[in-house]
Protein backbone atom coordinates (compact mmCIF):
# COMPACT_ATOMS: atom_id res chain seq x y z
CA UNK A 1 0.00 0.00 0.00
CA UNK A 2 1.17 3.65 -0.64
CA UNK A 3 1.67 5.91 2.23
CA UNK A 4 3.74 9.01 3.08
CA UNK A 5 4.88 9.95 6.09
CA UNK A 6 6.01 13.48 7.23
CA UNK A 7 8.35 13.25 9.90
CA UNK A 8 7.92 16.40 12.18
CA UNK A 9 4.59 17.99 13.26
CA UNK A 10 6.24 21.16 14.33
CA UNK A 11 9.31 22.90 12.88
CA UNK A 12 10.36 25.84 14.05
CA UNK A 13 13.58 28.46 13.19
CA UNK A 14 14.48 31.56 12.94
CA UNK A 15 14.28 34.04 9.79
CA UNK A 16 17.27 34.14 7.36
CA UNK A 17 17.90 30.23 8.40
CA UNK A 18 17.65 27.14 6.29
CA UNK A 19 14.27 25.07 5.94
CA UNK A 20 13.52 21.51 6.21
CA UNK A 21 10.69 19.34 6.34
CA UNK A 22 11.15 15.82 5.66
CA UNK A 23 9.05 13.17 4.47
CA UNK A 24 9.76 9.46 3.19
CA UNK A 25 6.92 8.10 1.23
CA UNK A 26 6.52 4.19 0.77
CA UNK A 27 5.46 3.00 -3.13
CA UNK A 28 5.66 0.17 -5.29
CA UNK A 29 6.56 1.85 -8.28
CA UNK A 30 7.73 5.74 -8.70
CA UNK A 31 4.89 7.82 -7.89
CA UNK A 32 4.53 11.30 -8.73
CA UNK A 33 5.18 13.69 -5.25
CA UNK A 34 3.97 16.91 -4.57
CA UNK A 35 4.37 19.17 -2.27
CA UNK A 36 1.71 21.89 -1.13
CA UNK A 37 0.94 24.41 1.18
CA UNK A 38 -1.83 26.04 3.62
CA UNK A 39 -1.88 29.20 4.77
CA UNK A 40 -4.74 29.64 8.11
CA UNK A 41 -8.40 29.13 6.47
CA UNK A 42 -6.98 29.09 2.87
CA UNK A 43 -6.91 26.11 0.50
CA UNK A 44 -4.07 24.18 -1.04
CA UNK A 45 -0.89 25.90 -3.16
CA UNK A 46 1.21 23.40 -5.20
CA UNK A 47 5.10 24.69 -4.22
CA UNK A 48 6.22 21.88 -6.55
CA UNK A 49 6.17 18.26 -8.38
CA UNK A 50 7.94 15.20 -8.98
CA UNK A 51 7.02 13.42 -11.64
CA UNK A 52 10.12 11.15 -12.65
CA UNK A 53 11.94 13.93 -14.66
CA UNK A 54 14.70 15.58 -12.87
CA UNK A 55 15.34 14.39 -9.34
CA UNK A 56 15.95 17.77 -7.95
CA UNK A 57 12.97 19.67 -8.35
CA UNK A 58 12.98 23.80 -7.95
CA UNK A 59 9.21 25.39 -6.89
CA UNK A 60 7.79 28.77 -6.18
CA UNK A 61 9.40 30.65 -3.22
CA UNK A 62 12.58 29.61 -3.32
CA UNK A 63 11.87 25.84 -2.47
CA UNK A 64 12.97 23.01 -3.81
CA UNK A 65 13.11 18.86 -2.79
CA UNK A 66 15.07 16.50 -3.84
CA UNK A 67 13.83 12.55 -5.02
CA UNK A 68 15.65 10.24 -3.22
CA UNK A 69 14.74 6.47 -4.43
CA UNK A 70 17.66 4.57 -2.45
CA UNK A 71 16.15 6.61 0.84
CA UNK A 72 12.64 6.78 -0.28
CA UNK A 73 12.74 10.27 0.39
CA UNK A 74 11.58 13.68 -0.94
CA UNK A 75 12.59 16.18 1.67
CA UNK A 76 11.66 20.06 1.16
CA UNK A 77 14.46 22.16 1.69
CA UNK A 78 14.66 26.72 1.23
CA UNK A 79 17.75 28.25 2.43
CA UNK A 80 16.77 30.94 3.88
CA UNK A 81 13.34 31.16 5.53
CA UNK A 82 11.44 34.32 5.54
CA UNK A 83 8.02 35.07 7.98
CA UNK A 84 5.39 34.37 5.30
CA UNK A 85 6.30 30.59 4.69
CA UNK A 86 5.04 29.98 8.52
CA UNK A 87 2.08 27.73 7.51
CA UNK A 88 0.86 24.07 7.27
CA UNK A 89 2.98 22.01 4.61
CA UNK A 90 1.74 18.63 3.28
CA UNK A 91 3.70 15.82 1.31
CA UNK A 92 1.58 14.11 -1.01
CA UNK A 93 2.54 10.99 -2.99
CA UNK A 94 0.05 10.26 -5.86
CA UNK A 95 0.45 6.37 -7.14
CA UNK A 96 1.08 5.28 -10.43
CA UNK A 97 -1.83 4.83 -12.57
CA UNK A 98 -4.36 6.51 -10.46
CA UNK A 99 -4.96 10.62 -9.81
CA UNK A 100 -5.91 10.21 -6.04
CA UNK A 101 -3.58 11.70 -3.76
CA UNK A 102 -2.39 10.36 -0.69
CA UNK A 103 -1.89 13.27 2.08
CA UNK A 104 0.99 13.20 5.06
CA UNK A 105 -0.02 14.95 8.13
CA UNK A 106 1.57 17.43 7.46
CA UNK A 107 3.91 20.15 9.19
CA UNK A 108 3.52 23.14 10.55
CA UNK A 109 6.83 25.84 10.11
CA UNK A 110 6.66 28.38 12.38
CA UNK A 111 9.47 31.23 11.69
CA UNK A 112 10.65 33.30 14.36
CA UNK A 113 11.63 36.44 14.26
CA UNK B 1 -3.73 29.59 -14.84
CA UNK B 2 -5.69 26.15 -13.15
CA UNK B 3 -7.49 28.62 -10.78
CA UNK B 4 -9.96 26.87 -8.93
CA UNK B 5 -13.04 28.23 -6.84
CA UNK B 6 -15.35 27.14 -4.09
CA UNK B 7 -18.37 28.79 -3.28
CA UNK B 8 -19.06 29.84 -0.51
CA UNK B 9 -16.30 30.51 1.39
CA UNK B 10 -18.27 30.35 4.76
CA UNK B 11 -21.55 29.07 5.77
CA UNK B 12 -23.46 28.59 9.05
CA UNK B 13 -26.88 26.85 8.93
CA UNK B 14 -29.13 25.14 11.39
CA UNK B 15 -29.72 22.11 12.19
CA UNK B 16 -31.85 19.87 9.70
CA UNK B 17 -30.68 21.87 6.90
CA UNK B 18 -29.21 21.01 3.36
CA UNK B 19 -26.57 23.27 2.07
CA UNK B 20 -24.34 23.40 -1.37
CA UNK B 21 -21.17 24.28 -1.74
CA UNK B 22 -19.75 24.70 -5.50
CA UNK B 23 -16.62 24.19 -6.83
CA UNK B 24 -15.35 25.62 -10.37
CA UNK B 25 -12.49 25.49 -12.32
CA UNK B 26 -12.22 29.12 -13.78
CA UNK B 27 -9.36 28.93 -16.85
CA UNK B 28 -8.82 25.17 -17.45
CA UNK B 29 -11.75 21.97 -17.93
CA UNK B 30 -11.78 19.81 -15.28
CA UNK B 31 -12.35 15.88 -15.85
CA UNK B 32 -12.21 15.13 -12.26
CA UNK B 33 -12.91 16.78 -9.13
CA UNK B 34 -12.23 15.46 -5.69
CA UNK B 35 -13.60 16.16 -2.33
CA UNK B 36 -12.06 16.59 0.42
CA UNK B 37 -12.62 17.25 4.94
CA UNK B 38 -10.43 18.66 6.84
CA UNK B 39 -10.88 18.78 10.38
CA UNK B 40 -8.74 21.58 12.39
CA UNK B 41 -5.71 20.98 12.33
CA UNK B 42 -5.73 17.77 10.67
CA UNK B 43 -5.10 16.60 7.40
CA UNK B 44 -7.45 16.53 3.86
CA UNK B 45 -9.09 13.47 4.27
CA UNK B 46 -10.25 12.38 0.66
CA UNK B 47 -14.34 12.38 0.30
CA UNK B 48 -15.00 11.47 -3.02
CA UNK B 49 -14.07 11.39 -6.52
CA UNK B 50 -16.27 13.40 -9.04
CA UNK B 51 -16.33 12.54 -13.09
CA UNK B 52 -17.93 14.45 -15.29
CA UNK B 53 -21.26 12.85 -16.32
CA UNK B 54 -20.85 9.91 -14.01
CA UNK B 55 -21.71 9.01 -10.39
CA UNK B 56 -19.24 9.72 -8.31
CA UNK B 57 -16.85 7.36 -6.14
CA UNK B 58 -17.00 7.80 -2.45
CA UNK B 59 -14.50 6.46 -0.16
CA UNK B 60 -15.26 3.85 2.13
CA UNK B 61 -17.19 5.38 5.70
CA UNK B 62 -18.65 8.65 3.74
CA UNK B 63 -22.32 8.61 3.36
CA UNK B 64 -23.06 8.79 -0.48
CA UNK B 65 -26.73 9.57 0.47
CA UNK B 66 -25.66 12.33 2.90
CA UNK B 67 -23.16 14.14 0.81
CA UNK B 68 -24.34 14.50 -2.35
CA UNK B 69 -22.24 15.02 -5.34
CA UNK B 70 -22.87 16.30 -8.66
CA UNK B 71 -20.79 16.96 -11.40
CA UNK B 72 -22.81 18.42 -14.59
CA UNK B 73 -20.13 20.12 -16.58
CA UNK B 74 -16.68 20.33 -17.04
CA UNK B 75 -16.10 23.32 -14.89
CA UNK B 76 -18.48 22.55 -12.24
CA UNK B 77 -18.93 20.24 -9.65
CA UNK B 78 -21.22 20.42 -6.51
CA UNK B 79 -21.14 18.73 -2.77
CA UNK B 80 -24.57 18.98 -1.41
CA UNK B 81 -24.33 18.18 2.83
CA UNK B 82 -28.06 16.92 3.29
CA UNK B 83 -30.14 16.76 6.97
CA UNK B 84 -27.04 18.60 8.34
CA UNK B 85 -26.09 18.02 12.06
CA UNK B 86 -23.06 19.70 14.14
CA UNK B 87 -20.61 16.97 13.70
CA UNK B 88 -20.75 18.06 9.70
CA UNK B 89 -18.85 21.24 10.71
CA UNK B 90 -15.67 20.91 9.17
CA UNK B 91 -13.58 22.50 6.49
CA UNK B 92 -14.26 21.07 2.93
CA UNK B 93 -11.98 21.39 0.02
CA UNK B 94 -11.95 20.59 -3.42
CA UNK B 95 -9.97 20.04 -6.28
CA UNK B 96 -9.83 19.79 -9.60
CA UNK B 97 -7.62 17.63 -12.54
CA UNK B 98 -7.10 19.26 -15.81
CA UNK B 99 -8.51 16.93 -18.70
CA UNK B 100 -5.61 17.38 -20.66
CA UNK B 101 -2.79 17.27 -18.06
CA UNK B 102 -0.49 15.60 -15.46
CA UNK B 103 -2.06 14.15 -12.03
CA UNK B 104 -1.85 17.25 -10.25
CA UNK B 105 -4.72 18.30 -8.54
CA UNK B 106 -5.52 22.46 -7.98
CA UNK B 107 -7.13 23.33 -4.96
CA UNK B 108 -10.18 25.26 -4.23
CA UNK B 109 -10.10 28.17 -0.92
CA UNK B 110 -12.04 25.85 0.84
CA UNK B 111 -15.90 26.24 2.50
CA UNK B 112 -16.13 26.70 6.43
CA UNK B 113 -19.15 24.89 7.23
CA UNK B 114 -20.42 25.07 10.41
CA UNK B 115 -24.04 23.67 11.47
CA UNK B 116 -25.79 25.38 14.58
Amino acid sequence: AQSVTQLDSHVSVSEGTPVLLRCNYSSSYSPSLFWYVQHPNKGLQLLLKYTSAATLVKGINGFEAEFKKSETSFHLTKPSAHMSDAAEYFCVVSPLGTYKYIFGTGTRLKVLA
Amino acid sequence: GAVVSQHPSRVICKSGTSVKIECRSLDFQATTMFWYRQFPKQSLMLMATSNEGSKATYEQGVEKDKFLINHASLTLSTLTVTSAHPEDSSFYICSAREKQGSGTQYFGPGTRLLVL
